[in-house]
């Protein structure tokens, strides 16, 4: 069974403070994705990440895929109550097993932003 | 642009009843095609999937079922619901197996 670990479970911290969220596995993804939802809605795309190594910035908001392509984090800087959600990690395995590839879901980190 | 849709977006069910949820996407041909249910805020379990019209792949075994009757629309079923049906389901729509494009979910409740 291929795992996909997400910490820590829910987060809850004030206005402007930093935070990383990480998400982990033993195996290797071609690609791994992150997923913001809001409650009563559906999961909405922030990133791909594909090269190990990677990093990519959202605003305030930065991605890194590990170099082994096996691990993941988010970091947010200066949280916002805005950027309260559900923030879901998802790879992608078998790696280059093309169409029918299927994502690997973390369990997600809650997150809450208080003002 | 594309987008989808699926509805109706809250149900209640009696245990016994039958159920029908519809999801359609517009925009795309020959979208791989989704069915998952998440419990309680958390993360998401793969239901069924459809690379194409009649082709339908399940993850789970359960009192579900799926149909793709046309290229866009898929079709979550069930002729006997459970109370552990309850939950709430997303429909999802991707090209080639990559990124998800989500639909606006449906809360199912079972009494």
């Amino acid at each position: 069974t291929q795992l996909l670990e997400q910490s820590p479970q829910f987060l809850s911290i004030q206005e402007g403070e930093n935070l990383t969220v990480y998400c982990n596995s033993s195996s290797v993804f071609s690609s791994l994705q992150w997923y913001r939802q809001e409650p009563g809605e559906g999961p909405v795309l922030l990133v791909t990440v594909v090269t190990g190594g990677e990093v990519k910035k959202l605003k305030r908001l930065t991605f890194q895929f590990g170099d082994a392509r096996k691990d993941s984090s988010l970091h947010i800087t200066a949280a916002q109550p805005g950027d309260t959600g559900l923030y879901l990690c998802a790879g992608a395995f078998p790696p280059g097993a093309g169409n029918n590839r299927k994502l690997i879901w973390g369990l997600g980190t809650s997150l809450a932003v208080n003002p | 642009s594309q987008t989808i849709h699926q509805w109706p977006a809250t149900l209640v069910q009696p245990v016994g009843s039958p159920l029908s949820l519809e999801c359609t996407v517009e925009g795309t041909s020959n979208p791989n095609l989704y069915w998952y249910r998440q419990a309680a805020g958390r993360g998401l379990q793969l239901l069924f999937y459809s690379v194409g019209i009649g082709q339908i792949s399940s993850e789970v075994p359960q009192n579900l079922s799926a149909s793709r009757p046309q290229d866009r629309q898929f079709i979550l079923s069930s002729k006997k619901l459970l109370l552990s049906d309850s939950g709430f389901y997303l429909c999802a729509w991707s090209v080639m197996g990559g990124e998800l494009f989500f639909g606006e979910g449906s809360r199912l409740t079972v009494l």
